[in-house]
């Protein structure tokens, strides 16, 4: 069983839209959570960190279900901006991060 | 502030030259590692840095070494490269569990 498992993709949405991605992680004993965004050839940059209370940035908004193991991102009113691959990340301690490999976004005039 | 710098960004070596990959961060982070990310995996961690001084492997070590002298710094040597090790290379870093902050990466080829 892979350790974090994303859709690929891609999810090709208009602009205007709403889109959700999923992901499901396989060690209960992670502790951090986090969505990361990368663009084609670039670094992954962190969009936001995920509590189990549910948080919010902007158009952004995650999810995490510690019981299921399970953490959501949903991206509302989605920007042309937003086309990139989306990275569902989890660690254990501070010290190394597991990454899935991520679902990719298209959003089209 | 330069946040976590990697040097080279682009690379090509012939098949079993050795090379250092740099990595340097400004931002007093304890926690240090390196990356691969190839196509259809994702990023896979090679090896990782606690502090100074202390190195750990992590999924994919197989053909580097690292060392962490200070805290700033944290080189991936590559022994005998392979074209097996042609990938894109990424140094991360960070203070504590707030996510890690990434350099712009090394883009390696090997011949």
């Amino acid at each position: 069983r892979k350790e974090v498992e994303q859709d690929p993709g891609p999810f090709n949405v208009p602009e205007g839209a709403t889109v959700a991605f999923n992901c499901t992680y396989s060690n209960s004993a992670s502790q951090s959570f986090f969505w990361y965004r990368q663009d084609c050839r670039k670094e992954p940059k962190l969009l936001m960190s995920v509590y189990s209370s549910g948080n919010e940035d902007g158009r952004f908004t995650a999810q995490l279900n510690r019981a299921s193991q399970y953490i959501s991102l949903l991206i509302r009113d989605s920007k042309l901006s937003d086309s990139a691959t989306y990275l569902c990340v989890v660690n254990v301690g501070y010290s190394t991060l597991t990454f899935g490999k991520g679902t990719m976004l298209l959003v089209s005039p | 502030n330069a946040g976590v710098t990697q040097t080279p960004k682009f690379q090509v070596l012939k098949t079993g030259q050795s090379m250092t990959l740099q990595c340097a961060q400004d931002m007093n982070h304890e926690y240090m590692s390196w990356y691969r990310q190839d196509p259809g995996m994702g990023l896979r961690l090679i090896h990782y840095s606690v502090g100074a001084g202390i190195t750990d492997q992590g999924e994919v070590p197989n053909g580097y070494n690292v060392s962490r002298s200070t805290t700033e710094d944290f080189p991936l040597r590559l022994l005998s490269a392979a074209p097996s090790q042609t990938s894109v290379y990424f140094c991360a870093s960070t203070g504590g569990n707030y996510g890690y902050t990434f350099g712009s990466g090394t883009r390696l080829t090997v011949v």
